[in-house]
């Protein structure tokens, strides 16, 4: 089985300072995870995504998490936040390629960010 | 990435009436298929998955009966909502991915605001 908490609901920063968004994962399988950006009546659009290779991923936008197997954690961070940043973001898990769980995506909670000017 | 294309993009229908969602995949042969639903300021619920040819499986606590996914062909996948209700006014979205490929995800649609009255 697997699951992801985001820890927060809402955060909120100034513009241009650090943006951290907490997700924690649990499988029982080796995991792929995902970080997604949703802008209100919008799709998600894909931030980064972890699949076995470097366990610290860039993303776009300036987006980058760091996998820690030892915390389950896969924690988005960005240096410095943007107004545009503002949106509502998800963290996600599923199994790797040749699983059961291949493609089918668990989602967190959702973490509302605000920036402030 | 990949490009699924999900239509409509918004719904308006009458309650008692049904609506079909079509999901599709542009550029690749998507032998699985996920159907998601989103509540106003929640996050996204796996409602089901199909496979190309075979009946789909639903998650617990989806009617079957009420939310139809055909999976006819590899490119085409589709949800209808029989006898809607104001309760099933939600955002639908799909995603689509292909065994046997390297894809480490499966690709999302722009997903679909249905609202019924």
């Amino acid at each position: 089985a697997q699951s992801v908490t985001q820890l927060g609901s809402h955060v909120s920063v100034s513009e241009g300072a650090l943006v951290l968004l907490r997700c924690n994962y649990s499988s029982s399988v080796p995991p792929y995870l995902f970080w997604y950006v949703q802008y209100p009546n919008q799709g998600l659009q894909l931030l980064l995504k972890y699949t076995s290779a470097a366990t610290l991923v860039k993303g776009i936008n300036g987006f980058e998490a760091e996998f820690k197997k030892s915390e389950t954690s896969f924690h988005l961070t960005k240096p410095s936040a943007h107004m545009s940043d503002a949106a509502e973001y998800f963290c996600a898990v599923s199994g790797r390629r040749g699983s059961s769980n291949t493609g089918k995506l668990i989602f967190g909670q959702g973490t509302t960010l605000q920036v402030k000017p | 990435g990949a490009v699924v294309s999900q239509h409509p993009s918004w719904v308006i229908c009458k309650s008692g009436t049904s609506v079909k969602i079509e999901c599709r995949s542009l550029d690749f042969q998507a032998t699985t298929m996920f159907w998601y639903r989103q509540f106003p300021k929640q996050s996204l619920m796996l409602m089901a998955t199909s496979n190309e040819g075979s009946k789909a499986t639903y998650e617990q606590g989806v009617e079957k009966d009420k939310f139809l996914i055909n999976h006819a062909s590899l490119t085409l996948s589709t949800l209808t909502v029989t006898s809607a209700h104001p309760e099933d006014s939600s955002f639908y979205i799909c995603s689509a991915d292909s065994w046997g490929s390297l894809n480490t995800e499966a690709f999302f649609g722009q997903g679909t605001r249905l609202t019924v009255v």
